[in-house]
């Protein structure tokens, strides 16, 4: 089964915090890809990151970084200096590579951050 | 300028009453989704087009279809909507498949009165 969990359903922060988002994803799949997308109160979706299973590496873009794990099968999300405009609901999310075309992309439930000034 | 685009922003429908929700894009991309998302959940995927092939997921109930009549848009209707249909539906778009990145609309939130 396929499975993303995100434990935290609500942050709350003082701007320039810094905040972790955590997500663990389930997949007996040994090629998968993993992301995370912002979806702002507008509510439109924004791609922030892709990771394949086969690149541990963490990644570093501006004020965000991501910690991939395989051992732990987490993924997890962090804002350094966290500002207003990072208030948004975060999604996680799986894409299983089982090679038989499922296009399905398993998101987590999100966690929502609230970033106060 | 917004590159996957939904209309109306809001639409608000009946119970029964059919209703339909565009989505267009100018990326030129060979997949088109639809998600449905309700309030504080995640998005569930109903249905997506990998160019004109359609892939029904499995518990998508048959009150929702789809139609694309070209690359550039893609329609959900409704038949008979019920309450439990009022949700946010969000169109999205990828280059192709596999680990391809998502790209979404601001979505139509649709309300059933």
């Amino acid at each position: 089964a396929q499975k993303v969990t995100q434990a935290q359903t609500e942050i709350s922060v003082v701007e320039k915090e810094d905040v972790t988002l955590d997500c663990v994803y389930e997949t007996r799949d040994t090629t998968y890809y993993l992301f995370w997308y912002k979806q702002p109160p507008s509510g439109e979706l924004v791609f922030l990151i892709r990771r394949n299973s086969f690149d541990e590496q963490n990644e570093i873009s501006g004020r965000y970084s991501w910690n991939f794990q395989k051992s732990t099968s987490s993924f997890n999300f962090t804002i350094t200096a966290s500002q207003v405009v990072d208030s948004a609901v975060y999604f996680c999310a799986l894409r299983p590579f089982d090679g038989g075309g499922s296009e399905k992309l398993v998101f987590g439930k999100g966690t929502k951050l609230t970033v106060n000034p | 300028d917004a590159m996957v685009i939904q209309n109306p922003r809001y639409q608000v429908t009946q119970f029964g009453k059919p209703v339909t929700l565009s989505c267009s894009q100018t990326l030129n991309h060979n997949v088109m989704y639809w998600y449905q998302q309700k309030s504080s959940q995640a998005p569930k995927l109903l249905f997506h087009y990998y160019d004109k092939d359609f892939n029904n997921e499995a518990d998508t109930p048959d009150n929702f279809q789809s139609r694309r009549p070209n690359t550039s848009f893609c329609f959900l209707d409704i038949r008979s909507p019920g309450l439990g249909d009022a949700a946010m539906y969000l169109c999205a778009t990828s280059r192709g498949a596999g680990g391809e990145k998502l790209f979404f609309g601001s979505g139509t939130q649709l309300s059933v009165l």
